[in-house]
């Protein structure tokens, strides 16, 4: 069972540029989150979705936009990179029933934008 | 948006230690979860906490859900080297999925 997987690990950008960092669940989790994780700030709610169609903006979305085709996948895009978007980039995945079981966390993307 | 207040934000013990740490909120939550994250991987559960009062072990780490709620903490007791990493606190309010972080206290342990 692989969990989340997120891709690339590491990744440099040049101002302007623009990339999608990848994730994906194997766990039919419906809810699904992207954080971006800077030293001493703990971890900033990007964008979330609920469910396949369904996203909302967190804490921190400009510059970013993310999609839910399917329940597995939830790209996170980065369009015109700027160096304040250089940190690490966490996804995660959960469900609840009566209970709630918390997140689970993809191994970050760590992002560079010079 | 919400706060969660962890402290200290950071901690250099000795082997052998036992620590504690700690986390608060003006605000009442219904789930209290305690995370690990190592250098260069993504925080995994520790503890979950679900009622006012609970206490709940996981090997050398014990964790607490505040009687007001609005509280919680974490002890590692005989602390090694492998207990390195940061701690964050993460709490839920009513039925939002949506977690809360705390920034996290920062474990070395000398050996």
């Amino acid at each position: 069972n692989a969990g989340v997987t997120q891709t690339p690990k590491f990744r440099i950008l040049k101002i302007g540029q623009s990339m999608t960092l990848q994730c994906a669940q194997d766990m039919n989790h419906n809810y699904m989150y992207w954080y971006r994780q800077d030293p001493g700030m703990g971890l900033k709610l990007i964008y979330y979705s609920v469910g396949a169609g369904i996203t909302d903006k967190g804490e921190v979305p400009n510059g970013y936009n993310v999609s839910r085709s399917t329940t597995e996948d939830f790209p996170l895009r980065l369009e015109l990179a700027a160096p304040s978007q250089t940190s690490v980039y966490f996804c995660a995945s959960s469900y609840s029933d009566t209970n709630f079981y918390g997140y689970t966390f993809g191994s970050g993307t760590r992002l560079t934008v010079v | 948006g919400q706060q969660l207040n962890q402290s200290p934000q950071s901690m250099f013990i000795q082997e052998g230690e036992d620590v504690s740490m700690n986390c608060t909120s003006s605000s009442i939550f219904n789930t209290w979860l305690w995370y690990k994250q190592e250098p260069g991987e993504g925080p995994v559960l520790l503890i979950a906490l679900y009622k006012a009062g609970e206490l709940t072990s996981n090997g050398r780490l014990t964790a607490q859900f505040g009687i007001t709620r609005k509280d919680s903490f974490l002890n590692i007791s005989a602390s090694i080297p492998s207990d390195v990493g940061i701690y964050f606190c993460a709490g839920r309010q009513g039925g939002s999925e949506k977690l809360v972080f705390g920034k996290g206290t920062k474990l070395t342990v000398n050996p």
